[in-house]
């Protein structure tokens, strides 16, 4: 069975903080990585994606990925308010099914 | 705007009594999914259409049906729903087929099983 772990939180981070997310994933031959964030009672909005290993910056989002290990992250510079939300992790695997974590609820304190 | 729209909003049914969902996409996009997902938990993957061509997931109950008569649109049926059936219903598109494609989701439809 193939799995995609992320922490359940929540995770609580101070306003203008980092927020760190992580995510590990099962089947080494995953080819892309997505992280969608959801806000209560909405619909998944995607906010960044990743095929190669390392960095890729967009605003006040990083992606990292690291393919060896087995990880994935999301980084939130300067964490505002609005950030609060859960975000889910989504791995496409090497039968190109799409495996969905259950989210990280992220809460951004004033 | 180029988007996924899903009506209802909200749906409240009896136990047992037939409903059906519906998607459209300005999108034309290839591909069209549904998912359910229950409070704090992983969408899960109930079905989808690639073109015409329709794909169930292993472990989809029967009691779900769907049809997508045209590109545009898409329907889920809940033939007798049960408790365990309420649940946000999330459409979604994509492209096509590949490594790149992301998937773009509707608002959802919020069902309630009375």
């Amino acid at each position: 069975q193939k799995e995609v772990e992320q922490n359940s939180g929540p995770l609580s981070v101070p306003e203008g903080a980092i927020a760190s997310l992580n995510c590990t994933y099962s089947d080494r031959g995953s080819q892309s990585f997505f992280w969608y964030r959801q806000y209560s009672g909405k619909s998944p909005e995607l906010i960044m994606f990743i095929y190669s290993n390392g960095d890729k910056e967009d605003g006040r989002f990083t992606a990292q990925l690291n393919k060896a290990s087995q990880y994935v992250s999301l980084l939130i510079r300067d964490s505002q308010p609005s950030d609060s939300a859960t975000y889910l992790c989504a791995v496409r695997d090497s039968n190109y099914q799409l495996i969905w974590g259950a989210g990280t609820k992220l809460i951004i304190k004033p | 705007d180029a988007m996924v729209i899903q009506n209802p909003r909200y749906q409240v049914t009896q136990f047992g009594k037939p409903v059906t969902l519906s998607c459209s996409q300005t999108l034309n996009h290839n591909v069209m999914y549904w998912y359910q997902q229950k409070s704090s938990q992983a969408p899960k993957l109930l079905f989808h259409y690639y073109d015409k061509d329709f794909n169930n997931e292993a472990d989809t109950p029967d009691n779900f049906q769907s049809r997508r008569p045209n590109t545009s649109f898409c329907f889920l049926d809940i033939r007798s729903p049960g408790l365990g059936d309420a649940a946000m219903y999330l459409c979604a598109t994509s492209p096509g087929p590949g490594d790149q494609e992301t998937q773009y989701f509707g608002p959802g439809t919020r069902l309630l099983v009375l």
